[in-house]
C-alpha cells in the first residue's frame, strides 16, 4: 500500500537553528513529492515539489528539500529558523491520478526564542 | 494567484442538522476536492471532482454527499450532521488531470453538537 511517513509527529528548534524534518514514502514508483505548510487556523501553503531532475529542490521562505531514492526520502531543510515558521508541515506524495495523492500526518514545528 | 474560498471559517449545528459547506475557485481549475484533516491523521480525501457534474469517492465518503453544478463551485454536504463529524474541512483545487500543485482553501472548523 501507498503510505507516506512523517515520524516527528512535534519539534522543537531555536530561533536561529538549522531545522530538517523527515519524510519517507512507500510507491511502487517514484512519484511527485510535495512539502506543505500550514500555519495555525489556514488552509495549506505549497513550499516546494519535486517531479524530477535535480534532486535539491528549492522553495519558498528559504526552504530547499532534497529526494534520496535510494532511501526513498524528501527531507524539508532550512539553514535558519525564524519564529514565523512556526506551523505544522505536512509532505505528500502523488504517482498521477485523483486518488493517488497520500498525505503524511504532519509534523507540528515549535519554534522558541 | 490561484483562489481557494471557503463560505465559512467556523461553523456551529446540532446533531441531525443538514450543513452545506461551500468552496469557490477562481482560476478555471478542472478538479476539487473536499478534506478532512483531523490531529494525528492527515489530510483525507472525502469526494473529488473532475469535471461539473461529476464526482468521485474519496477515501471516507460515508455520512457525506457533494454538488457541482458550476466548474467554480464544489459544495460539500453533510445530510445529516452528526458528532463525529467535528472537524476541519479544507477545499482544495488543481489545473488538470495528474494534479500536481493542489492549491487550498482556509479551511472551515465545524463543531457539531
Amino acid at each position: 500500500a501507498q503510505s507516506v511517513t512523517q515520524p516527528d509527529i512535534h519539534i522543537t528548534v531555536s530561533e536561529g537553528a538549522s531545522l530538517e524534518l523527515r519524510c519517507n514514502y512507500s510507491y511502487g514508483a517514484t512519484p511527485y513529492l510535495f512539502w506543505y505548510v500550514q500555519s495555525p487556523g489556514q488552509g495549506l501553503q505549497l513550499l516546494l515539489k519535486y517531479f524530477s531532475g535535480d534532486t535539491l529542490v528549492q522553495g519558498i521562505k528559504g526552504f530547499e528539500a532534497e529526494f534520496k531514492r535510494s532511501q526513498s526520502s524528501f527531507n524539508l531543510r532550512k539553514p535558519s529558523v525564524h519564529w514565523s515558521d512556526a506551523a505544522e508541515y505536512f509532505c505528500v506524495a502523488n504517482s498521477g491520478g485523483y486518488q493517488k495523492v497520500t498525505f503524511g500526518t504532519g509534523t507540528k514545528l515549535q519554534v522558541i526564542p | 494567484d490561484v483562489k481557494v474560498t471557503q463560505s465559512s471559517r467556523y461553523l456551529v449545528k446540532r446533531t441531525g442538522e443538514k450543513v452545506f459547506l461551500e468552496c469557490v475557485q477562481d482560476m478555471d481549475h478542472e478538479n476539487m476536492f473536499w478534506y478532512r484533516q483531523d490531529p494525528g491523521l492527515g489530510l483525507r480525501l472525502i469526494y473529488f471532482s473532475y469535471d461539473v457534474k461529476m464526482k468521485e469517492k474519496g477515501d471516507i465518503p460515508e455520512g457525506y454527499s457533494v454538488s457541482r453544478e458550476k466548474k467554480e463551485r464544489f459544495s460539500l454536504i453533510l445530510e445529516s450532521a452528526s458528532t463525529n463529524q467535528t472537524s476541519m474541512y479544507l477545499c482544495a483545487s488543481t489545473l488538470g488531470r495528474n494534479q500536481e500543485t493542489q492549491y487550498f482553501g482556509p479551511g472551515t472548523r465545524l463543531l457539531v453538537l
